[in-house]
């Protein structure tokens, strides 16, 4: 199984701000990775898939880069609707696809 | 749009068994993989099972194998858990999602999900 490890556990920020979030794989998923947002009591939203592509209607704030072992999100300038727990999820050997533990990230 | 709404879970027992159902609209529901992705409460996110576009493939997480059965009912738009000798540690919001276009395993959008409570 491929363990992905994310980093911070918690990240505080304020809104305006860049936000760099790091997810790292036990071994190399190539560019397989995706990027999701989740806010309380919603379901997982797509952000970013194939390392670097922003899904439909993402704004382009939010960016992808990495390949390999090691891939981070930025957000460029925070805004109040992006603070939310963050997912990385690789799917280099499917079907036994897995997420990172995932990142909070809350306003300072 | 794109819509996937889940429903049939509850509160159960350990040891029993639950069938969660997963309506489709907004698109060519027979084109797509469908899987299901859980949530434990306050937990991340585990992938729990995949079903081919036309049901022949399937595949499942193995903390899941031999206990839930994944199918799918083209004609009718639904996707279907059936889940059987729960324990505790099946206790989450369970989620349909399906894939983005061109792709098996970028999912997008995901259903609203349904709670599952396995608890005596």
């Amino acid at each position: 199984e491929i363990v992905l490890t994310q980093s911070p556990a918690t990240l505080s920020l304020s809104p305006g701000e860049r936000a760099t979030l790091s997810c790292r794989a036990s071994q190399s998923v190539s560019s397989y990775l995706a990027w999701y947002q989740q806010k309380p009591g919603q379901a997982p939203r797509l952000l970013i898939y194939d390392a670097s592509n922003r899904a439909t209607g993402i704004p382009a704030r939010f960016s992808g880069s990495g390949s390999g072992t090691d891939f981070t999100l930025t957000i460029s300038s925070l805004e109040p609707e992006d603070f939310a727990v963050y997912y990385c999820q690789q799917r280099s050997n499917w079907p036994l696809i897995t997420f990172g533990q995932g990142t909070r990230l809350e306003i300072k | 749009q794109v819509q996937l709404v889940e429903s049939g879970g509850g509160l159960v027992k350990p040891g029993g068994s639950l069938r969660l159902s997963c309506a489709a609209s907004g698109f060519t529901f027979s084109d797509y993989y469908m899987s299901w992705i859980r949530q434990a409460p306050g937990k991340g996110l585990e992938w729990v099972s995949y079903i081919s576009s036309s049901g022949s493939t399937i595949y499942y997480a193995d903390s899941v194998k031999g206990r839930f059965t994944i199918s799918r009912d083209n004609a009718k738009n639904s996707l279907y858990l059936q889940m059987n000798s729960l324990r505790a540690e099946d206790t989450a919001v369970y989620y349909c999602a399906r894939p983005i276009v061109g792709a098996t395993s970028w999912f997008d959008p995901w259903g609203q999900g349904t709670l599952v409570t396995v608890s005596s």
